[in-house]
């Protein structure tokens, strides 16, 4: 079964505005991924966040990390047309298992 | 500098056929993975190995076998092919340890019909 499930399924908006996709996973983590996919590619290492972090930048992308809600949130400040791709959260469970991802967030930017 | 790559890149079969999905990697990651990514559902794990000689299940096994005899190739095995298993597969790599992110392929794309 899939650990992380992220939330809306799909997004759209316009070039400039912020693009908000939230994740939510079931049991406890080591760190929690971010991968994006752009049509027809593989998936692409965005970041990383880990359990005793809470928040972490790079670039226009912020992600939050509350462990005490088991959620983490994927911010893209400024969007950009080249920003349209599928997001999926991944978590790594404490027993250091292999990834286990979500079913994506497809984001949509128009210019 | 090639990172991981996966052979082929479609591929159709007929039930009951069977085949073998190349993935190799350049990198001299440890881990090895593959996954595959059906239309609503993301991306299941099938089979991982974290080293040279060594597999082991995912979420979703049932129907495939894997094969690490080299480092750098991570091999995917079908052996009676069923439309069930019409997908897309991913191969993806890491180095050792708990923080290292996944380099993907850019997948095969397989039809049974």
């Amino acid at each position: 079964s899939q650990q992380g499930e992220e939330d809306p399924q799909a997004l759209s908006i316009q070039e400039g505005e912020n693009a908000t996709m939230n994740c939510s996973y079931k049991t406890s983590i080591n760190n929690l991924q971010w991968y994006r996919q752009n049509s027809g590619r593989g998936l692409v290492h965005l970041i990383l966040i880990r359990s005793n972090e809470r928040e972490k930048h790079s670039g226009r992308l912020r992600v939050t990390l509350d462990t005490s809600k088991k959620s983490s949130s994927l911010l893209i400040t400024a969007s950009r047309a080249a920003d349209t791709a599928s997001y999926f959260c991944a978590t790594e469970g404490q027993a250091g298992t292999a990834l286990i991802f979500g079913k994506g967030t497809t984001l949509s930017v128009s210019s | 500098n090639a990172g991981v790559t996966q052979t082929p890149k479609f591929r159709v079969l007929k039930t009951g056929q069977s085949m073998t999905l190349l993935c190799a990697q350049d990198m001299n990651h440890e881990y090895m993975y593959w996954y595959r990514q059906d239309p609503g559902m993301g991306l299941r794990l099938i089979h991982y190995s974290v080293g040279e000689g060594t597999t082991a299940k995912g979420e979703v096994p049932d129907g495939y076998n894997v094969s690490r005899l080299k480092k750098q190739n991570f091999l995917l095995g079908l052996e009676s092919a069923a439309p069930s298993q019409t997908s897309v597969y991913f191969c993806a790599s890491s180095g050792q340890g708990t923080y290292s992110p996944l380099h993907f392929g850019n997948g095969t794309r397989l039809t049974v019909t």
